[in-house]
């Protein structure tokens, strides 16, 4: 099993200020990461795959980076719809998932 | 409009078999370009993929749920289905249906249905 960590757990920000959530890998798993958002009460929401392609109707400010066992995902300017919990997630193998990190309003 | 709607008993005993159906709509299981999925997420906890299943039946399951879990397909009704046997309190969960582009294996989940919170206890 891939054990997918992500750092920090939780993110105070200021709405306007950008966020970097970061998510390692327990090996290799190429670009094969994804990132989903999750709101309370809603079901998950693909926002990035391959590590860095925005899904459809993803805002630009949105954006994924890295490789291998290293990856990031920056907001650039949260905005109030922005708080929220994200997960990282591979797929490089059977597919698991990051503990979360949880993005909250300063 | 792609359209995921999980349905099944919202309580199971322990050591129960957990039943659970998805419904598509506004798309074909059928689909040559899709897997169709089960995820769970334990309240207040994170994800977790519990397996696939291609149109065909071909399955692809968690292995660390392996011998618990069936997913089968209903093509002629665009539905599939979750049985997980012998559940314990650590199954309750909600556990959302989803679909998943077609590849090698299962894996990102592209679209999810709303969930539906299966708890379990006598």
């Amino acid at each position: 099993e891939i054990v997918m960590t992500q750092s920090p757990a939780t993110l105070s920000v200021s709405p306007g200020e950008r966020a970097t959530l970061s998510c390692r890998a327990s090996q290799s798993v190429s670009s094969n990461l994804a990132w989903y958002q999750q709101k309370p009460g809603q079901a998950p929401r693909l926002l990035i795959y391959g590590a860095s392609t925005r899904a459809t109707g993803i805002p630009a400010r949105f954006s994924g980076s890295g490789s291998g066992t290293e990856f990031t995902l920056t907001i650039s300017s949260l905005q109030s719809e922005d708080f929220a919990v994200y997960y990282c997630q591979q797929y490089n193998n059977w597919p698991t998932f990051g503990p979360g990190t949880k993005v909250h309003i300063k | 409009q792609l359209q995921l709607q999980e349905s099944g008993p919202g309580l199971v005993k322990p050591s129960e078999t957990l039943s659970l159906t998805c419904t598509v709509s506004g798309g074909s299981i059928s689909s040559s370009s899709y897997y169709w999925g089960w995820i769970r997420q334990p309240p207040g906890k994170g994800l977790e993929w519990i397996g696939s299943i291609y149109y065909s039946g071909r399955t692809y399951n968690n292995p660390s749920l392996k011998s618990r879990v069936t997913i089968s397909v209903d093509t002629s009704k665009n539905q599939f289905s979750l049985k997980l046997s012998s559940v314990t309190a650590a199954d309750t969960a909600v556990y959302y249906c989803a679909r998943q582009p077609y590849g090698d294996r299962p894996t990102l989940i592209a679209d999810w249905g709303q969930g539906t919170l299966v708890t379990v206890s006598s």
